[in-house]
């Protein structure tokens, strides 16, 4: 089935840094991923719409600087959370919008990355 | 907003059947319901997926009344290891999916 790779699965940075993390389809082509974020025993919380070779759409709330999103190739979405602070760190999990097999309409979605900021 | 409500979380033994309804009223046409299941740090897992009727695969079932304004996901016999969070999407392809609350199921011996 259609999988996508995210990496990395977790990461540890300081205050002020920045960080990427990858999205990739593996053996198909991804239009179309979302980014989402899930703190603690919550829900998953949209991010923003990643198109490619296209600007991204951010949910509202969402400060586009803060979270750049590239999404260059139509295998791979990258997410750069910009001068991260503790209250960034969250689970963030990609996904990538696919038809046919498996889920004839549907997404698949990436192994999440833990993000710490100490 | 999510477009769908279910039950916040579900007791359960091993061995039993368990039933997991979401309601959604405002469905849409060309919607599709689709069922993820995502245990702790992971992705969410994609369980099953249909529009009406009946649909059965080698892990679970759904069923989908005739007005669509809701759905069941139905686990047989579940273990421990389905111990897990549930979510019930409903969404057109290539539309952004909007998470709910999902269903925390926990299994116990």
């Amino acid at each position: 089935g259609a999988v996508v790779s995210q990496h990395p699965s977790r990461v540890i940075c300081k205050s002020g840094t920045s960080v990427k993390i990858e999205c990739r389809s593996l053996d198909f082509q991804a239009t179309t991923m979302f980014w989402y974020r899930q703190f603690p025993k919550q829900s998953l919380m949209l991010m923003a719409t990643s198109n490619e070779g296209s600007k991204a759409t951010y949910e509202q709330g969402v400060e586009k600087d803060k979270f750049l999103i590239n999404h260059a190739s139509l295998t791979l979405s990258t997410l750069t959370v910009t001068s991260a602070h503790p209250e960034d760190s969250s689970f963030y999990i990609c996904s990538a919008s696919i038809t046919g097999g498996e889920v004839p309409y549907g997404y698949t979605f990436g192994s999440g990355t833990r993000l710490t900021v100490v | 907003l999510a477009k769908t409500t279910q039950p916040i979380s579900m007791d359960s033994y091993e061995g039993q059947e368990v039933n997991i309804t979401c309601s959604h009223n405002n469905i849409a046409t060309n919607d599709y319901i689709t069922w993820y299941q995502q245990f702790p740090s992971q992705g969410p897992r994609f369980i099953i997926q249909g529009y009406k009727t009946k649909v059965t695969n080698e892990v679970a079932s759904l069923f989908i009344p005739a007005d669509r304004k809701s759905s069941t996901l139905s686990l047989p016999r579940v273990s421990l290891s389905d111990t897990a969070v549930y979510y019930c999407l409903v969404g057109e392809n290539f539309n952004k999916f909007y998470f709910g609350s999902g269903t925390k199921l926990n299994v116990k011996p």
